[in-house]
């Protein structure tokens, strides 16, 4: 019975790459939750989608930051122009509903900026 | 403004040694608090839910309470695994499906 899955598990970009992480909810899950950890940092939610929607993604910086939830495939969080702020660890969770219902979280991904 | 505040932000036990973790908050229209374990380099790995004050939940050495302002993480008679960073988390009404976290307390439990 597999968790959540995200890969890669550690990203290295330079500065003005793009940089796409990638999260497979837990089975039975259509609910994916994207949330960033700064260094020293609590974690910090950035989007929220279903399939094929995003319900709130009021987290999410308004430029270079996008998210999608696709009919097939897993959930992608894409982060274009990246600069060295973007450094931080990026975890996903999923749900089985939306709501009050626990969140399970993947492993994240580590994102370096050159 | 609605916020999370967990303490200490470190403890130090010796094996055996019982002690609490504190999670406050100050938000409104309370849905759910949740607990994780987080060790170095993984993801949070859930606990507990705790939905109304007076309610309480027990797994091994752990056991969460929650009241109208704060909750309760009580560790009894804690193992060297045990050592880890424990996040609270709180759901709001208001908040939609996204969870508010707390800057976690690092536990560190010698032999």
């Amino acid at each position: 019975n597999a968790g959540v899955m995200q890969n890669p598990r550690h990203l290295v970009r330079r500065r003005g790459q793009e940089a796409r992480l990638r999260c497979s909810p837990m089975k039975g899950h259509s609910h994916v939750y994207w949330y960033r950890q700064l260094p020293e940092e609590g974690l910090k939610f950035m989007v929220y989608l279903q399939k094929e929607n995003i319900i709130d993604e009021s987290g999410m910086p308004k430029e270079r930051f996008s998210a999608e939830f696709p009919k097939e495939g897993p959930s992608i969080l894409r982060i274009q122009q990246v600069v060295r702020g973007d450094s931080a660890a990026y975890f996903c969770a999923s749900s089985p509903q939306g709501s009050n219902q626990p969140q399970h979280f993947g492993d994240g991904t580590r994102l370096s900026i050159l | 403004e609605d916020q999370v505040t967990q303490s200490p932000e470190a403890l130090r036990l010796q094996e055996g040694e019982s002690s609490s973790l504190n999670c406050s908050y100050t938000v409104s229209g309370l849905r759910g608090l949740f607990w994780y374990r987080q060790d170095p380099g993984k993801g949070p790995e859930f606990l507990f839910t705790l939905y109304s004050a007076g309610e309480e939940k027990e797994k091994e050495r752990l056991k969460a309470t929650l009241t109208k302002k704060e909750s309760f993480l009580h560790i009894t008679a804690p193992k060297p695994e045990d050592s880890a960073t424990y996040l609270c988390a709180v759901f709001q009404e208001t908040s939609g499906s996204r969870l508010t976290f707390g800057e976690g307390t690092q536990l560190t439990v010698n032999p």
